[in-house]
């Protein structure tokens, strides 16, 4: 059974650089029918979608972001990560990886999110 | 980039049919039949419902339903049920990254 896990800091200073790693277990990064990416959801608010990336490092990104925010992948330790330069108060959010299939285009497996607060 | 626009609540009795609307613009769900919509519990992570418009992933009752008219998508949920009380999100394709609708409270009444 697939298994995303996030690890992440939980407080960040302001300016800092945010970085969340999500583990997989019981699937494969290298699986080509599989795009990997991150979703934050801001207390009491909606999700947004942060970005993602393919087996072989293609990334896409939320224009808004596009300039703070770098997602990388290892498939040799099945594991991706999100970097998030320059943070504020407005990044505080619980960031979840998750798993978007390429035929069908949905959201199929989500991790358990993890908190990160930005704060002095 | 803004999200697509949902109502910020809907409301309905049990066994009543809802409709939650989606609108975004010709540029993601007037272009694209990439539409998804997925259930958040409180608590909980979020559900897929439906993927590509109108199709059910296997396990999904087939109370839930999709469908999609220029540029506004729509969920229809029938039979409604205490159970169905949740948050309730739009995903949609814009060329090269995906938005999601700013998201809808369901209380069955």
């Amino acid at each position: 059974q697939l298994q995303l896990q996030e690890s992440g800091p939980g407080l960040v200073k302001p300016s800092e650089t945010l970085s969340v790693t999500c583990n997989v277990s019981g699937g494969s990064l290298r699986d080509t029918n599989y795009y990997w990416g991150w979703i934050r959801q801001s207390p009491g608010k909606g999700l947004e979608w942060i970005g993602s990336v393919y087996y072989n490092g293609k990334t896409t990104y939320r224009p808004s972001l596009r300039s703070r925010v770098t997602i990388s992948i290892d498939t040799s330790n099945n594991q991706f990560s999100l970097r998030l330069k320059s943070v504020t108060s407005a990044d505080t959010a619980v960031y979840f990886c998750a798993r978007r299939t390429v035929v069908g285009a949905r959201i199929d497996f989500w991790g358990q999110g993890t908190m990160v607060t930005v704060s002095a | 980039q803004s999200a697509l626009t949902q109502p910020a609540s809907v409301s309905g009795s049990p066994g009543q049919s809802i409709t939650i609307s989606c609108t975004g613009s010709s540029s993601d769900v007037g272009t694209f039949n990439l539409v998804s919509w997925y259930q958040q519990s409180p608590g909980k992570v979020p559900k897929v419902l439906i993927h590509d418009v109108n199709q059910r992933p296997s396990g999904v009752s087939d109370r839930f339903s999709g469908s999609k008219s220029d540029n506004s998508a729509s969920l229809t949920i029938s039979g409604l049920q205490a159970e169905d009380e949740a948050d309730y999100y739009c995903l949609a394709y814009a060329g090269s990254y995906w938005v999601f609708g700013g998201g809808t409270k369901l209380t069955v009444l």
